[in-house]
């Protein structure tokens, strides 16, 4: 199973609405990330998760919550959003976390919607 | 990590082999080479990475120039499913500030027609 599982696969918010997104991954890898990436626009990092611990936040608003409640699994907390959060949320993991001569994979994403 | 420069754009004919150029000028010793490519709407896939060596896999080759100041990625017979965005990234091997951080640019636009 070589697969990062993202779900759901599109969801629309208010901006008062508490939701969150969903990713998991059986390939015991030790390290996942939340990428943000807005319409024509490369991937941008927003956490990094190594070993269940919260290693890398890419100063983003507190309004987006990360959790890793197991080494599989890898949610992210949405609350109070504004209509420019709009995009599309990557999941993505890898075997070392320092991505040392070594690939991440990638699910197919979240795509996001505030109205 | 080093700075990469590719072009915004490529065309290839279909069945062609696709010749992407990147430039890392500015790459360090122990810094790889990677290839990731988006297809529309979908997450980045890996294609291939090296240090210093060519490599080949079942998705295409890497070549690296001697000096390592650039790159380029070879699709040997394009499709129509390799149209996307490709995107060439440098990452340092161990340690240092961008540890654990996979950052990407621009890319180049790859487009496969008939």
């Amino acid at each position: 199973d070589t697969e990062v599982t993202q779900t759901p696969k599109h969801l629309v918010m208010g901006m008062t609405n508490k939701k969150s997104l969903k990713c998991e991954q059986h390939m015991g890898h030790r390290a996942m990330y939340w990428y943000k990436q807005k319409a024509k626009k490369p991937p941008e990092l927003m956490f990094v998760y190594s070993y269940e611990k919260l290693s890398i936040n890419e100063s983003v608003p507190s309004r987006f919550s990360p959790e890793c409640p197991n080494s599989s699994l890898l949610n992210l907390h949405l609350h109070a959003l504004q209509p420019e959060d709009s995009a599309l949320y990557l999941c993505a993991s890898s075997q070392d976390p320092g991505l040392m001569n070594t690939e991440a994979f990638f699910g197919q994403g979240t795509r996001l919607t505030v109205v | 990590d080093a700075k990469t420069t590719q072009p915004t754009s490529m065309d290839c004919a279909e069945g062609r082999a696709a010749n992407l150029p990147c430039n890392h000028s500015t790459i360090s010793g122990n810094e790889y080479v990677y290839w990731y490519r988006q297809i529309h709407s979908q997450g980045p896939q890996y294609i291939i990475h090296g240090l210093k060596n060519n490599e080949t896999n079942e998705m295409a080759s890497l070549i690296i120039t001697e000096d390592r100041k650039s790159s380029t990625l070879i699709l040997p017979h394009a499709t129509l499913r390799d149209t996307a965005v490709y995107y060439c990234i440098v990452r340092v091997g161990a340690g240092g500030t961008s540890y654990g951080k996979l950052t990407f640019g621009q890319g180049t636009i790859l487009t496969v027609h008939p």
